[in-house]
């Protein structure tokens, strides 16, 4: 089957940097991507990995090592509104439907 | 605005009843995936439709099913409710099956 672990929950200040971790147990591998919720919002896409090494997007970073199946989600200058909470998934690749497996989500506070 | 419309927002019902959640995908995308949500779980994968066709099963349970239409809106039905199904409902839609967008979610309640 597949499985994916994530903190439940991390804290952060204002302005500082924050690394969510995500390893992952899959039958097969395509990619490991990373959605934010807000409280009751839909999720959005945030970042997406299919090879090793980092992907930056602005203030946001992806990182996967296929190897180590571990991935992880780097947040910079942390503002207020980077509360939420952050997903990790992969798709599985054990048919072609290319439906994703999401974790459990890790909330994140970010304090003034 | 991802661009995947969800009706209803909000639907309260009573247990026992069935409900039709709508969700029209963005221009192109010819995946629908449908996913549940309960209060501070994480996403569980429904089901999905590939330009008409079921492509993909989760856990989705023998009282809901879904369809996508020929202009690839899909909805998802809920029969027999139970007061477990309360829920956030998420459709999402994808091009390419990396990258799905989500729709806004329908609030299930069930009393």
């Amino acid at each position: 089957g597949q499985s994916l672990e994530q903190p439940s929950e991390v804290t952060a200040v204002e302005g500082a940097i924050v690394q969510i971790n995500c390893t992952y147990q899959t039958s097969g591998f395509y990619g490991l991507s990373w959605y934010q919720q807000h409280d009751g919002g839909a999720p959005t896409f945030l970042s997406y990995n299919a090879l090793d090494g980092l992907e930056e997007t602005g203030r946001f970073s992806s990182f996967l090592s296929r190897s180590d199946s571990y991935g992880y989600l780097l947040l910079q200058e942390l503002q207020m509104k980077d509360s939420a909470s952050y997903f990790c998934a992969v798709r599985d690749s054990s048919n072609q439907g290319g439906k994703l497996i999401f974790g459990q989500g890790t909330e994140l506070s970010v304090k003034p | 605005d991802s661009g995947v419309t969800q009706t209803p927002k909000h639907l309260i019902t009573a247990t026992g009843q069935r409900v039709t959640l709508r969700c029209s995908p963005r221009s192109g995308d010819l995946s629908v995936y449908w996913y549940q949500q309960s209060l501070d779980q994480g996403l569980q994968f429904l089901i999905q439709y590939y330009n008409g066709e079921e492509r993909a099963k989760g856990n989705i349970l023998e009282r809901f099913s879904a369809q996508q239409f020929p202009d690839l809106h899909s909805e998802l039905n809920l029969s027999s409710l139970e007061l477990g199904d309360s829920a956030l409902y998420f459709c999402a839609s994808s091009r390419a099956g990396d990258t799905q967008y989500f729709g806004p979610g329908t609030r299930l309640t069930v009393l």
